[in-house]
């Protein structure tokens, strides 16, 4: 499989509690996009890198929520102290930028968390 | 106000209807739009860019209107397999990839 893939799939926690997730985008791909979706609502933007660099975070970004993308490669989220507040899917989507600044984000399945 | 607005339906039709989505958006600097798709508990998948001149993609046809600040789709002959959640979608101005999603619009398609 060659598309996005996320890491877990699920997850159900309890508040208070710190979890991580992974994104492991398409190969080559320099751009990766965290994103959080609530029920009847479209997806929210967090944050984004550009390769290893973090070049934007949303204000929903709270200083509970942290993301790095070492390599330029698979990206991690975590989250601190969760509040119930936090359960949401969270997606990952990857894109490939070209000069022209153009490109198509790729979703990958999400991580559902669900704080309990 | 939200920076991406759509009605968020249900919308129910028959299929062969044709039916139309409608969005609109604050930023008048933003430059790219597009259409996604969502299955339910399923990740957006792109459906098509909107030009400006408007496009078409087989029963798909999106519009563009930059002076009133707005989207549409329009799908032609619905068929059961079109029933999801339809996301427009506005980039954000300036140098940056971020996306900006309406609520979605859903649509179910009954034979």
């Amino acid at each position: 499989d060659t598309g996005v893939s996320q890491d877990p799939r699920h997850k159900i926690t309890k508040r208070g509690q710190n979890v991580t997730f992974r994104c492991d985008p398409i190969s080559e791909h320099n751009r990766l996009y965290w994103y959080r979706q609530t029920l009847g609502q479209g997806p929210e933007f967090l944050t984004y890198f550009q390769n290893e660099a973090q070049l934007e975070k949303s204000r929903l970004l709270s200083d509970r929520f942290s993301a790095e993308r070492p390599k330029g490669s698979f990206s991690t989220l975590e989250i601190q102290r969760t509040e119930q507040g936090d359960s949401a899917m969270y997606l990952c989507a990857s894109s490939l930028v070209g000069a022209n600044l153009q490109e198509t984000q790729y979703f990958g399945p999400g991580t559902r968390l669900l704080v309990l | 106000r939200k920076e991406v607005e759509q009605d968020p339906g249900p919308f129910n039709v028959p299929e062969g209807a044709t039916v139309a989505f409608n969005c609109t958006y604050s930023n008048s600097a933003s430059q790219s739009f597009f259409w996604y798709r969502q299955d339910c508990r399923k990740e957006p998948k792109l459906l098509m860019s909107v030009y400006s001149s408007g496009n078409e993609d087989g029963r798909f046809t999106a519009q563009l209107n930059r002076a009133s600040q707005y989207i549409s789709l329009l799908i032609r002959d619905s068929k059961l397999s079109d029933s999801a959640t339809y996301l427009c979608v506005v980039r954000a101005s300036g140098n940056t990839g971020k996306l900006i999603f309406g609520q979605g619009t859903t649509l179910q398609v009954k034979p």
